[in-house]
């Protein structure tokens, strides 16, 4: 089974559209994140849930929204898409907040383009 | 400023030529730092935490060292499917912010 799943793997749009990925993960982690990765390789954190609540919003427009409707999904929805938006978002989950650091699993990602 | 550069951007390798690959942090409180190795087309996989100087991790081929400002991972002759990015993060204390290197890409050629 796949421990951190996304959907789509590819999605290819038109600027001005609005599109959502969708993240789940079946390990039982409390915290989900979505990072941004661009061209040259940089993984930028976006947001970050625990348990539901958002508790990492990083200095990104306002047409992302993440939605958890449950720890185990998160998913990302993008308004009126603008070519810089073009990436590959990866959403990621880790066991919990707390005082140790805990390492984060990655979805296989999604390749975002936007003509 | 937060940040993790890691060096050098690309090594190209022989099978079994031994090498090191390093990444250098700045952040006000580190409360783990991670390597991760992925390949083209996939989510980055998780290699090791550190969590203070000094301390070591290894698997295989692969052995992570920390120290206060830098980690390395060492690769001891290496075989062709080694080839990936590695990336190199850090946990800062605040805010649960995790930054990212930029990776080096690994090439190792039989």
């Amino acid at each position: 089974d796949t421990a951190v799943s996304q959907t789509p793997k590819y999605l290819v749009t038109q600027m001005g559209n609005d599109k959502s990925i969708k993240c789940e993960q079946n390990l039982g982690h409390d915290t989900m994140y979505w990072y941004k990765q661009d061209s040259k390789k940089f993984l930028k954190i976006m947001f970050s849930y625990n348990n539901k609540e958002l508790i990492i919003n990083e200095t990104v427009p306002n047409r992302f929204s993440p939605k958890s409707p449950d720890k185990a999904h998160l998913n990302l929805h993008i308004n009126s898409l603008e070519l810089g938006d073009s990436a590959v978002y990866f959403c990621a989950s880790s066991p919990a907040l707390g005082l140790a650091g805990y390492e984060q699993y990655f979805g296989p990602g999604t390749r975002l383009t936007v003509t | 400023e937060d940040q993790v550069t890691q060096s050098p951007e690309a090594l190209r390798l022989q099978e079994g030529e031994s090498s090191s690959l390093n990444c250098s942090y700045t952040v006000s409180g580190l409360r783990g730092l991670f390597w991760y190795r992925q390949d083209p087309g996939k989510g980055p996989e998780f290699l090791f935490t550190l969590y203070s100087a000094g301390e070591e991790k290894e698997k295989e081929r692969l052995k992570a060292t920390l120290t206060k400002k830098e980690s390395f991972l060492h690769i001891t002759a290496p075989k062709p499917e080694d080839s990936a990015t590695y990336l190199c993060a850090v946990q800062a204390w605040y805010f649960n912010k995790f930054y990212f290197g930029s990776g080096t890409k690994l090439n190792v050629k039989p």
